[in-house]
């Protein structure tokens, strides 16, 4: 598994927009980049999924470079509620593949 | 939307006894887990099941636990003989066929007195 690095927390304002860059410089040709997210006392959940370029969902876009060693996680306008753990994850897609928590990114949104 | 649910929210049991938690994952997911979390720490890796049997387990996962999956439904994670360090989040996870996330129930709070 590569492994990724991570700011351990990051603070924004509401309303801002918040990218969150993940380094992973060992990824491997098939291993896709996975983010998680965790609101305290909670299950993590899935955020998005990509391979290359850009994925956009309706929570958030993910931009990979070409060279694929590092990923941004970008929340546009967050808002108090997005304060949470956001974990930056780089593996092959197998269903049955058990997941490798780091620490992650605590995100504190402020009024 | 479908879910993943887990009975309790919290147990409170004293150390040395059993317990079993229990998850409810979605319907037509084929792969579950048990993961868990201890305060201030990261989210670990306990087991992994599918078909009946378990495919992976980590070091955490000694004898003293055990998972089922007793019919259709339930996937239950038993601790045998509960020991102080057992207090943490207790999460379940399922994947299904057409997808590769895994959808985590909302966990169970262990507290070994």
């Amino acid at each position: 598994l590569a492994k990724t690095t991570q700011p351990i927390s990051m603070d924004s304002y509401e309303g801002q927009e918040v990218n969150i860059t993940c380094s992973h410089n060992n990824i491997a040709t098939n291993d896709y980049i996975t983010w998680y997210q965790q609101f305290p006392s909670q299950g993590p959940r899935f955020i998005i999924q990509g391979y290359k370029t850009k994925v956009t969902n309706e929570v958030a876009s993910l931009f990979i470079p070409a060279d694929r060693k590092s990923s941004t996680l970008s929340l546009p306008r967050v808002s108090l509620s997005d304060t949470a753990v956001y974990y930056c994850l780089v593996g092959e897609r197998n269903r049955d593949d058990k997941i490798i928590f780091g620490k992650g990114t605590r995100l504190h949104i402020l009024p | 939307e479908p879910e993943v649910t887990q009975t309790p929210s919290h147990q409170v049991t004293q150390m040395g006894q059993e317990v079993i938690l229990r998850c409810v994952p979605i319907s037509n997911h084929l792969y579950f887990y048990w993961y868990r979390q201890i305060l201030g720490q990261k989210v670990e890796f306990l087991v992994s099941f599918y078909n009946n049997e378990i495919s992976e387990k980590s070091e955490i996962f000694d004898d003293q636990f055990s998972v089922e999956r007793p019919d259709g439904s339930n996937f239950t994670l038993k601790i045998r003989s509960t020991k102080l360090e057992d207090s943490a989040m207790y999460f379940c996870a399922s994947t299904g066929s057409d997808s590769y996330e895994q959808y985590f129930g909302p966990g169970t709070r262990l507290t070994v007195t």
